[in-house]
């Protein structure tokens, strides 16, 4: 069984740009959760969905946004890129409605903004 | 708001040494404690986890025990290997299907052969 992918791995943008992260959760995981990962903060909430609506979201500004597709799929995107923005995006997948907190997480999208 | 606070790294162990690893949290209500590792180049696992109180979780030699009246959910494994070096990072889950799981920094375990 495939387990969650993340494209692309690794990635390097300059300030202003803007970035897409793809995520794939494993087959018949209908919620997808992204996080950031950096030093001095560590896991930050970004956003769940469930069933192409959002769950529920974490306190990041409106430059953060993300969606699913009917297929479960969901991209997260980023504007406007800081310095800041540099870190290690994880996404996570879960089969259940209940949101019983436990994840399936991929392997991460490195973003190093220049 | 609800947290988690979880003792620094990084911790170096010899094999077959035993293993503790602090958490402490804070929450309104009762949350669902968790513990998920992190191996070099991977994503987070699911360790284990405890649903209410004096429960304990248990996976690969590692237990943690959900301590209501100290609020604090410890991880130990009696001994270590080379293969469980990694971040473990110690979370929580309140707000029922509105609620995230909310993470510690992580600690590091490095263990020598």
């Amino acid at each position: 069984k495939a387990g969650v992918t993340q494209t692309p791995r690794y990635l390097i943008k300059t300030r202003g740009q803007q970035v897409t992260l793809s995520c794939s959760p494993i087959s018949g995981h209908r919620s997808v959760s992204w996080y950031q990962q950096t030093p001095g903060q560590g896991l930050q909430f970004l956003f769940e969905y469930f069933s192409e609506t959002q769950r529920n979201k974490g306190n990041f500004p409106g430059r953060f946004s993300g969606r699913q597709f009917s297929n479960s799929r969901s991209e997260m995107n980023v504007s406007t890129l800081e310095l800041g923005d540099s870190a290690l995006y994880l996404c996570a997948s879960s089969r259940d409605q209940t949101n019983t907190g436990e994840l399936f997480f991929g392997e991460g999208s490195r973003l190093t903004v220049l | 708001g609800d947290s988690v606070t979880q003792m620094e790294g990084p911790v170096t162990l010899s094999e077959e040494a035993f293993l503790t690893i602090n958490c402490t949290y804070t929450a309104t209500g009762y949350p669902s404690l968790f513990w998920y590792v992190q191996y070099p180049g991977e994503g987070l696992q699911l360790l284990l986890k405890a649903t209410k109180a004096d429960d304990k979780g248990s996976n690969k030699g590692f237990e943690a025990t959900y301590r209501k009246e100290t609020t604090s959910f410890h991880l130990e494994k009696g001994s270590v290997q080379v293969s469980d070096s990694a971040v473990y990072f110690c979370a929580l889950k309140s707000g029922g299907s509105q609620g995230n799981l909310i993470f510690g920094k992580g600690t590091k375990l490095s263990v020598k052969p």
